[in-house]
């Protein structure tokens, strides 16, 4: 693995069904996060995750849960997927911030989900 | 919360001719300022970034300048090329999470 990677590529899911987008980074970056991008509307912040054990909501986390067991994965959820959830979803990590300065958020190649 | 407004959404530039996407925030405590250019079907990608306690910096072709007393920073691109066609999004933030822009779809026409 090189960098950070997502599964899968893309994926077409019955409305109510369970769904876990996998995003795995190899760069040992302490900080990941979950983005959903929609057309016309940028990227939102769905969940973060400062460091393996911890998480945290961003904007959008309604529908949406995430684990952080260890440093390299942080898996994304859709417990009970509904139509409101087709987007493309980035994955993104980041290098530990030094004395509050933050770096920059390499991003994985996106997961296409449609939920029909 | 933050929230950041980009302008313009499009914008359609001759080649060599320069370009400027300028965005604001509203969280006075942000302090990190990236831009990320996406072409279609890719993952966005840093290009340029600046950070609150500099007003103006420059790497080629590319410039970011940021006015903290107005909240406001801006994207300069110079003799743009046919390949800096792509979508440009800004993001402000701090303590880490990145609040973005709905982006500005810039076209250059050889």
């Amino acid at each position: 693995i090189a960098g950070i990677t997502q599964a899968p590529t893309s994926q077409i899911l019955a409305a109510g069904r369970r769904m876990t987008l996998r995003c795995t980074q190899d760069m040992r970056h302490n900080a990941m996060y979950w983005y959903r991008q929609d057309l016309g509307l940028g990227l939102r912040l769905i969940h973060y995750s400062n460091t393996a054990g911890t998480t945290g909501k961003g904007e959008v986390p309604d529908g949406y849960s995430v684990s952080r067991a260890n440093t390299d994965d942080f898996p994304l959820t859709l417990a009970s997927a509904v139509p409101s959830q087709t987007s493309v979803y980035f994955c993104a990590s980041s290098p530990t911030p030094l004395f509050g300065v933050y770096n920059e958020q390499f991003f994985g190649p996106g997961t296409r989900l449609t939920v029909l | 919360g933050e929230n950041v407004e980009q302008h313009p959404s499009t914008l359609s530039v001759q080649e060599g001719d320069s370009a400027v996407i300028k965005c604001t925030y509203s969280d006075s405590a942000s302090n990190y300022f990236p831009w990320y250019k996406q072409e279609l079907g890719k993952r966005p990608q840093l290009i340029i970034d600046i950070r609150s306690n500099v007003g103006e910096k420059k790497d080629q072709r590319i410039a970011v300048t940021l006015n903290k007393t107005a909240k406001h920073f801006s994207l300069h691109i110079t003799e743009t090329q046919p390949e800096d066609s792509a979508v440009y999004f800004c993001a402000a933030g701090s303590q880490g999470n990145l609040i973005f822009g709905k982006g500005t779809k810039l076209s250059v026409k050889p």
